[in-house]
């Protein structure tokens, strides 16, 4: 069982360079997040997706743009990569009133 | 007021002793509670899921008062490897009907 499934695990980016974290749940769930966690903190949301063609802005979601073309892939894309962009980020799912499962994190780190 | 709301402690306590979280939400149309472990630098993952008659699951208890609007985590007989982050995670505490967590409270347990 797979579950949620991101990928890369770790990344080191430049400034201003740009990446896709990429996140492939197999439940057949339709709520998606994206969220991302700065060192003793809380998580923050910054995106969102309740089903396929449909995603809207949490907390943070500046910086950062995403899709969902299909109910399984929820990629997150950084366009201009900046020091305060250096996250763990996690990608979670669930369905209804269910619990949440979330992948394994994507650790970025900006220089 | 933030939707979901804990205290982030740190809860320091002996072995073996019994400690108790809160975690207050602000929307009264709420659906579904859990709680939420997670260890420094992982992934969040279920503890527990709280229904409405309470449950209990070991030496963890989840009881939901809905008339106050708070859950709580009880935990007993406390060990070393209870010590992380616990996370409140409400369904439905926003328009979105999706999930939202809170801040997290921190244990660490002493030998």
């Amino acid at each position: 069982n797979a579950g949620v499934t991101q990928t890369p695990k770790f990344r080191i980016l430049k400034i201003g360079q740009s990446m896709t974290l990429q996140c492939a749940q197999d439940m057949n769930h339709n709520y998606m997040y994206w969220y991302r966690q700065d060192p003793g903190m809380g998580l923050k949301l910054i995106y969102y997706s309740v089903g396929a063609g449909i995603t809207d802005k949490g907390e943070v979601p500046n910086g950062y743009n995403v899709s969902r073309s299909t109910t399984e892939d929820f990629p997150l894309r950084l366009e201009l990569a900046a020091p305060s962009q250096t996250s763990v980020y996690f990608c979670a799912s669930n369905q209804g009133n269910t619990e949440a499962f979330f992948g394994q994190g994507t650790r970025l780190t900006v220089v | 007021r933030k939707e979901v709301e804990q205290d982030p402690g740190p809860f320091n306590v002996p072995e073996g002793a019994t400690v108790a979280f809160n975690c207050t939400y602000s929307n009264s149309a709420s659906q579904s509670f859990f709680w939420y472990r997670q260890d420094c630098r992982k992934e969040p993952k279920l503890l527990m899921s709280v229904y409405s008659s309470g449950n209990e699951d070991g030496r963890f208890t989840a009881q939901l008062n809905r008339a106050s609007q708070y859950i709580s985590l009880l935990i007993r007989d406390s060990k070393l490897s209870d010590s992380a982050t616990y996370l409140c995670v409400v369904n439905g505490a926003n328009a979105g009907n999706m999930l939202t967590f809170g801040g997290g409270t921190r244990l660490m347990v002493k030998p």
